[in-house]
């Protein structure tokens, strides 16, 4: 199935380094959703956008939703240890669509000490 | 508020069984959909339910079904298994269709 272009696929970072990760996507999309996913667990929800050009913020977190409805990003600030983890982006038309929720792969992202 | 509750956490098939997944939405919640999780693959959409009728198919084959019942609870079946259904198994719900997407811890099913 369809799956968003997510970049980087993985991220090496000092602890306090600020952090961006962007989806991109040859469909459009209504919403966009970011992701947490940390090991033997499922994803938890950080972030949901709704309107193109909405930015959103959740703490550290600050998520953008593409003007054409075709990309996003999510931007970390100050990261510390406990950001540590998988990031997926998710993309959903309305009316449901016949492929629900359109995950990217994920960023890695590794925090050294 | 409990999250999603999914049963068992873990599970251990021969090629041939089939199983037979749970879920139970977050109180409120009416629409539940399921996703596979593979390292290569990555997260696919299976199914989604809302209102007891299945909405949404994603491309897998018929021996993956599901079914949602009056409360929201949901439960999905593989049958015949493969070995390439080990994976981690995903329930979301959400309030209603096209709402935020609250996932489970998965359940993750190994076949021998």
């Amino acid at each position: 199935g369809q799956q968003l272009n997510q970049s980087p696929q993985s991220m090496f970072i000092q602890e306090g380094e600020d952090v961006s990760m962007n989806c991109t996507s040859s469909s459009i999309f209504n919403t966009w959703l970011w992701y947490k996913q940390d090991p033997g667990e499922g994803p938890v929800l950080l972030i949901a956008l709704y309107k193109a050009g909405e930015l959103t913020s959740n703490g550290r977190l600050t998520a953008q939703f593409g003007i054409t409805r075709k990309d996003s990003f999510l931007n970390i600030s100050a990261s510390i240890p406990s950001d540590v983890g998988i990031y997926f982006c998710a993309g959903q038309k309305s009316g449901g669509g016949a492929d629900g929720l359109t995950f990217g792969k994920g960023t890695h992202l590794i925090i050294q000490p | 508020k409990a999250g999603v509750t999914q049963t068992p956490r873990y599970l251990i098939k021969t090629r041939g069984q089939q199983v037979t997944l749970s879920c139970s939405p977050i109180s409120g919640h009416r629409s539940v959909s399921w996703y596979q999780q593979t390292p290569g693959q990555g997260l696919q959409f299976l199914f989604e339910y809302f209102s007891e009728t299945q909405r949404n198919k994603g491309n897998f084959p018929g021996r993956f079904s599901g079914r949602q019942f009056s409360n929201s609870r949901s439960e999905m079946n593989v049958s015949t298994l493969e070995l390439g259904d080990s994976a981690l198994y995903l329930c979301a719900s959400s309030r209603d269709r096209n709402t935020e997407a609250f996932f489970g811890q998965g359940t993750r099913l190994t076949v021998v």
